[in-house]
């Protein structure tokens, strides 16, 4: 079975100071992935989406940044972070054309800019 | 371009009371439809989906039925549990990238 790992969890982080978040899936090949975030009191925004290695599509214009550096790995950074960073960030995969093509989520990661 | 629109919270219930969280969409082509769940301090679950027109999906109680006619699928459980307290996002998925297209979410909470 498929699964969706990221991390860390949680994270507390100065303004100005970098960030990674890392998400891994495991038991499928080739996935769409994507990051969204949930702001406090907000929806969910599409950040990021990535069909492949090497590819990545950015939605919103912003602070934070997103590679692919290999099929199952997709990485959200920040060079230095901003307190409108703070937030919920969730990392997703799909398989295009299976599953009528659902989207899963890993558990998220709290960051807070202090 | 692809929207959601679904019914602004929170709702606050009593157990075994019925619920009812409407959602509507816009969208091009055939988009897939969904509700996901996010209980307090987690990631979100998919909670049910429908892919075509008039397809039910279920899942724990819940019930959501695709309506093309009326661009909807609205969310009901006919007696919801103090467990089923959480935050229901309705989605679509359409396009080659399957990227979700989210409502701003619906906070529920059951009281005892």
């Amino acid at each position: 079975s498929q699964t969706i790992h990221q991390w860390p969890a949680t994270l507390v982080q100065p303004v100005g100071s970098p960030l990674s978040l890392e998400c891994t899936v495991e038991g499928t090949s080739n996935p769409n992935l994507y990051w969204y975030r949930q702001a406090a009191g907000r929806g969910l925004q599409l950040l990021f989406y990535s069909v492949g290695i090497g590819q990545i599509s950015s939605e919103v214009p912003q602070n934070l940044s997103a590679s692919r550096p290999q099929d199952r790995q997709f990485i959200l950074s920040s060079k230095k972070l901003l307190l409108s960073d703070s937030g919920f960030y969730l990392c997703a995969w799909t398989v295009a054309g299976g599953s009528g093509n659902t989207i899963y989520f890993g558990e998220g990661s709290w960051l807070t800019v202090v | 371009g692809n929207s959601v629109t679904q019914m602004e919270g929170p709702v606050t219930l009593s157990e075994e009371a019925f619920l009812t969280i409407n959602c509507t969409y816009t969208a091009t082509g055939y988009p897939s439809l969904f509700w996901y769940v996010q209980y307090p301090g987690e990631g979100l679950q998919l909670l049910l989906k429908a892919t075509k027109a008039d397809d039910k999906g279920s899942n724990k109680g819940f019930e959501a039925t695709y309506r093309k006619e009326t661009t909807s699928f609205h969310l009901e459980k006919g007696s919801v549990q103090v467990s089923d307290s959480a935050v229901y996002f309705c989605a679509l998925s359409g396009g080659s990238n399957y990227k979700l297209t989210f409502g701003k979410g619906t906070l529920l909470t059951v009281n005892p």
